[in-house]
């Protein structure tokens, strides 16, 4: 079955350090890759998408980056971090179930700045 | 832009009531529409996907039912039970069918079940 795998769970970080949040996902391959952050009263929303392989779409413009080094690992980056970037960090893939696509998300990681 | 709405923000009935969670989106151009479960400080749970073309989808207590044309999806869930205290997501896909699948969120509804 599909796992996919996020870490860490929580993270605390000061302004202006660097940040790096992975995300793996297990049994399959060249699944559809996704980065959603969950910031305090906001809804989730969608950060970047990975069709392959260094192949990275960014949903809106911010400070983070994402980067696809291998099939299914996704990792989301900044170099400074801001504290506008707090908030749940959400990786997901998208998968057949029964013939259907349907959205798989990881546990998330917490990202307090401070 | 798709935004989607949920309503109520937060709902507290006493165990064993039938209850209704609204979920509402301004483009009904969508591809299908999931329903999520989150937990404090945890990821989501997929709970019931509706396909664009298909009316409802039943799950154990859950029923979710979709309204394209109106832009209307509803979660029910029988016989509430303190275990179902959470945060509900409504996300449509919005995109055209393709291989891609972004989703656009709720803000959610936080439903409490008290014993």
């Amino acid at each position: 079955s599909q796992t996919i795998h996020q870490w860490p769970a929580t993270l605390v970080q000061p302004v202006g350090s660097p940040l790096s949040l992975e995300c793996t996902v297990e049994g399959t391959s060249n699944p559809n890759l996704y980065w959603y952050r969950q910031a305090a009263g906001r809804g989730l929303q969608l950060l970047f998408y990975s069709i392959g392989i260094d192949q990275i779409s960014s949903e809106v413009p911010q400070n983070l980056s994402a980067s696809r080094p291998q099939d299914r690992q996704f990792i989301l980056s900044s170099k400074k971090l801001l504290l506008s970037d707090s908030g749940f960090y959400l990786c997901a893939w998208n998968g057949q179930v029964m013939g259907q696509t349907e959205a798989f998300f990881g546990q998330g990681t917490r990202l307090t700045v401070v | 832009k798709q935004e989607v709405t949920q309503i109520p923000a937060a709902l507290s009935v006493p165990e064993g009531e039938n209850l209704v969670l609204n979920c509402s989106f301004t483009d009904s151009a969508i591809y299908n529409l999931q329903w999520f479960r989150q937990d404090p400080g945890k990821g989501l749970t997929s709970l019931l996907l509706i396909q664009s073309s298909q009316r409802e989808q039943t799950s154990g207590r859950l029923n979710a039912s979709l309204d394209k044309s109106s832009g209307r999806s509803t979660l029910y869930i029988a016989a509430s039970q303190p275990g179902d205290s959470a945060t509900y997501l409504c996300a449509v896909n919005r995109d055209s069918g393709g291989s891609n699948y972004k989703l656009t969120f709720g803000k959610g509804t936080l439903l409490t079940v008290n014993p």
